[in-house]
């Protein structure tokens, strides 16, 4: 079992959905929490950190939940900039652990 | 330059060969990681640098892989008697906090 599970996707929806991921990581020690964005051939790069309490970004909200292990990812009013892969980050002492991602495509 | 580079950013080897991956990171960061990301896949941990110490290099999936970061800047990593299983993307990562800057990766393919 990987230690950061995420929904396969792909996600196909309409511009002006709202969309959400799930993930869940094996390891309790774990001591903070990302959403990392990837576009097709690129680098990925950091979308958001994840709380306990709760973040929200513009159209992005990311909740946390230590007890269940479980990380969210909730995009209102979807773009079609919005189309790429998402990527469930956890951390522990520098030791980052990824899933494999989420694939989101928009359309119009 | 402002962020992680890394060279070369396509290379074809033949099976057998050995190759080396070059990455500069942010000056400045102390912490260098290398990933390894297949098709389809999230990048998968290899090993990790704190300035020119190795602290971390449980992901290297064989011996054929070796990493050095000797003067605590730019890295390589070294892949000997590379094989077809060998082909991914290979991403370098600098950091300062949380957040990890990653570089465009080297597309390695094993022919």
């Amino acid at each position: 079992r990987k230690e950061v599970e995420q929904d396969p996707g792909p996600f196909n929806v309409p511009e002006g959905a709202t969309v959400a991921f799930n993930c869940t990581y094996s390891n309790s020690a774990s001591q903070s929490f990302f959403w990392y964005r990837q576009d097709c051939r690129k680098e990925p790069k950091l979308l958001m950190s994840v709380y306990s309490s709760g973040n929200e970004d513009g159209r992005f909200t990311a909740q946390l939940n230590r007890a269940s292990q479980y990380i969210s990812l909730l995009i209102r009013d979807s773009k079609l900039s919005d189309s790429a892969t998402y990527l469930c980050v956890v951390n522990r002492y520098d030791d980052m652990r990824f899933g494999a991602g989420t694939r989101l495509t928009v359309k119009p | 330059g402002a962020g992680v580079s890394q060279s070369p950013r396509y290379k074809v080897a033949k099976r057998g060969q050995d190759v080396a991956l070059r990455c500069d990171p942010i000056s400045g960061h102390v912490s260098l990681f290398w990933y390894q990301q297949a098709l389809g896949q999230g990048p998968e941990f290899l090993t990790y640098f704190q300035n020119e110490a190795q602290l971390d290099k449980s992901g290297l999936p064989s011996d054929r892989f070796f990493a050095e970061r000797p003067e605590g800047s730019v890295s390589t990593l070294k892949i000997q008697r590379t094989q077809q299983e060998d082909s991914a993307v290979y991403l370098c990562a600098s950091s300062w906090g949380d957040e990890q800057f990653f570089g465009p990766g080297t597309r390695l393919t094993v022919l």
